[in-house]
């Protein structure tokens, strides 16, 4: 069975604390992975797509990377404004999601 | 550009009572899904549907029906309302089951 955990459950930064976030997944022959950023009282808003073991994408503080094994999600100096839960889903028929890390970014 | 509007936002009905949620989305997407989101179960699929008049299941569809009869609209049905339907709903669409799914912002139900 396909099965996606997200660590840490929650995480609590200072503004300017860079950290990662933790996507780990057991998947047949995975042909994606994609990463979601939701805010309270919205739906999730796509972040990034990543295909192969060695691809990444960045967007502002953001970087995704992509293993054999686990997907990571970089954040670089955070605002409060980053924070959020951060969803990521591994592509099958259709997505399997993981329950999220909620991310608090204090000033 | 609305993207996904789900409609209504918000309903409480009581145990047994009927009612059916709509999904519209105006990006011209083959796929459309439906989810529900719980506290410590993240969002699990319900129903999704890979183009007009078709529908397929998903993990939890015990209890709900699904409509596609226009290609831009996907309807999901509660027959007879239980508290453990109690969640937020959202509906998505994609262009393919590769492209990342765009969502909507919601629904709240509570059954009581």
């Amino acid at each position: 069975e396909d099965q996606v955990t997200q660590s840490p459950e929650a995480l609590r930064l200072q503004e300017g604390e860079s950290s990662s976030l933790n996507c780990s997944y057991t998947v047949s022959g995975l042909r994606g992975l994609f990463w979601y950023r939701q805010d309270p009282g919205k739906g999730p808003e796509f972040l990034f797509t990543l295909y192969s073991a060695g691809e990444e994408k960045e967007k502002e503080r953001l970087k995704a990377t992509l293993t054999k094994k686990e997907s990571f999600l970089h954040i670089t100096a955070p605002k409060p404004e980053d924070s959020a839960t951060y969803l990521c889903a591994v592509f099958n028929t259709p997505l399997v999601f993981g329950k999220g890390t909620r991310l608090s970014v204090i000033a | 550009n609305a993207g996904v509007t789900q409609t209504p936002k918000f309903r409480v009905l009581k145990t047994g009572q009927s009612m059916t949620l709509l999904c519209a989305q105006d990006m011209n997407h083959e796929y459309m899904y439906w989810y529900r989101q719980d506290p410590g179960m993240g969002l699990r699929l319900i129903h999704y549907s890979v183009g007009e008049g078709t529908t397929a299941k998903g993990e939890v569809p015990d209890g709900y029906n699904v409509s596609r009869l226009k290609k831009q609209n996907f309807l999901l049905g509660l027959e007879s309302a239980a508290p453990s339907q109690t969640s937020v709903y959202f509906c998505a669409s994609s262009y393919s089951r590769l492209e990342p799914q765009h969502f909507g912002d919601g629904t709240r139900l509570s059954i009581l």
